[in-house]
């Protein structure tokens, strides 16, 4: 399945399929890339980063892909469990006191 | 290692109360942060702190004010509450000297939920 951040902010997918979260960042100055997750009645969690220099990371299970020629990140999870179900947040770091969150997509997963 | 605590989890206050909300890091972190989160609009940062002693504003600072007397605490107030004010409140942690970059990221805590009647 496929979001696009604030356009359509749910997403449900079946479990062992792969999610695809989108965003779009609103400076083109960022430099710096975040991903949270926030599960019910707790803080964002940090999943992964991205600097502007790197337009792919990967980390456990989870990939970040950042295109800077039309201000997008995306966020893809492989093979989504149960315990995936969150909002995703991604925000954008131009320096200390400047980063910006979006509102966030909410991820369903169904058994 | 606790990371970031915040106290009280909840809170009710009337209309013109104060209180002051709690945040300790146990990070070393030099950087910290006050946000508020409300249905459908994301975090939006409240006041930052770029080391001891230290306060800034951030995007929506009016009706609250905070200190940073010690490293490890940040403390957020509300002198006269506002039912505009009910949201639930974020404190985060970032950054350690010694780290080649500025940039690392925000380390939060579980939450204060407030609700001003």
């Amino acid at each position: 399945g496929e979001s696009v951040g604030l356009h359509l902010p749910t997403l449900s997918v079946q479990e062992g399929d792969n999610s695809i979260i989108n965003c779009a960042y609103s400076n083109s100055a960022s430099d710096y890339f975040i991903w949270y997750k926030q599960e019910s009645g707790k803080g964002p969690q940090f999943i992964i980063d991205i600097r502007s220099n790197m337009d792919k990371r990967q980390g456990q299970r989870v990939t970040v892909l950042l295109n800077k020629t039309v201000k997008h990140l995306s966020l893809q999870i492989a093979a989504t469990q149960p315990g995936d179900s969150a909002v995703y947040f991604c925000a954008e770091n131009i320096w200390v006191g400047d980063m910006r969150f979006g509102a966030g997509t909410r991820l369903t997963v169904k058994p | 290692n606790a990371g970031v605590t915040q106290t009280p989890k909840f809170r009710v206050l009337k209309t013109g109360q104060s209180m002051t909300l709690l945040c300790a890091q146990d990070m070393n972190h030099e950087y910290m942060y006050w946000y508020r989160q409300d249905p459908g609009m994301g975090l939006r940062l409240i006041h930052y702190s770029v080391g001891e002693g230290t306060t800034a504003k951030g995007e929506v600072p009016d009706g609250y004010n905070v200190s940073r007397l010690k490293k490890q605490n940040f403390l957020l107030g509300l002198e006269s509450a506002a039912p505009s004010q009910t949201s639930v409140y974020f404190c985060a942690s970032s950054y350690s000297r010694g780290h080649s970059s500025y940039n690392s990221p925000l380390h939060f805590g579980n939450g204060t939920r407030l609700t001003v009647t």
